[in-house]
């Protein structure tokens, strides 16, 4: 089985920093994505850790420690076009193939 | 341009009725997968299907059917056997092998009066 907790809702100032743990617990590990959802929309693919180590990507940069299973999505320099839903997804395996579940997201809501 | 088309985005049915959703990738993946999202939750797994005439239950099945006779196409069908079926709805793929990241259709809001 797997578990994979979030905090529920964040908020923080624009043009500050934001962390958003993740961790999981899981009977087997291939993987784990981070998605930002914006009320209404689909999720869009944000990055993907699969080793320890931290992995930037411009404002965004995703780390992962596979022994903690535990990862966190860091936003820097915060935009109002940042607040939205982070969900967590780690990839089990299912069936005999890697599914992805998810985790009930982050609500982050940046204000001025 | 590529990408998975689901329609319809919004959807009204009575209770009792059963309703299609369609979803239909022009990507050539593989992988086709049916989400759940209720409001503040994440997303849970209907079913999912790697392969043309083959498909697996998710975490939540109970009530849903899908079929999967071409590569292009997963039509999720919510019966009347479901309880809750007010959700959105959310169809994703990926090709087999890949990391596993999912590219996402815009979802299908369905409402059950």
């Amino acid at each position: 089985g797997q578990n994979i907790d979030q905090p529920t809702e964040m908020t923080a100032t624009e043009g500050a920093i934001v962390q958003i743990n993740c961790t999981y617990q899981t009977s087997g590990f291939n993987g784990l994505f981070w998605y930002q959802q914006h009320a209404g929309e689909a999720p869009t693919f944000l990055s993907y850790n699969v080793l320890d180590g931290l992995e930037e990507k411009g404002r965004f940069s995703s780390f992962l420690s596979r022994s903690k299973g535990y990862s966190y999505l860091l936003l820097k320099e915060l935009q109002m076009k940042d607040s939205a839903s982070y969900l967590c997804a780690v990839r089990n395996p299912l069936g005999g193939s890697y599914i992805p579940t998810f985790g009930r997201g982050t609500s982050l809501i940046v204000h001025p | 341009d590529g990408g998975i088309t689901q329609s319809p985005k919004y959807l009204f049915r009575k209770e009792g009725q059963n309703v299609t959703l369609s979803c239909e990738q022009n990507l050539n993946h593989d992988a086709m997968y049916w989400y759940r999202q209720d409001p503040g939750q994440g997303l849970r797994l209907i079913y999912y299907s790697q392969i043309v005439n083959d498909f697996q239950k998710g975490d939540i099945a109970e009530g849903y059917s899908v079929s999967r006779e071409k590569k292009e196409s997963f039509p999720l069908t919510v019966t009347s056997a479901q309880k809750n079926p007010t959700a959105f709805y959310l169809c994703a793929s990926n090709p087999v092998g890949s990391n596993g990241e999912l590219f996402f259709g815009e979802g299908s809001r369905l409402t059950v009066l």
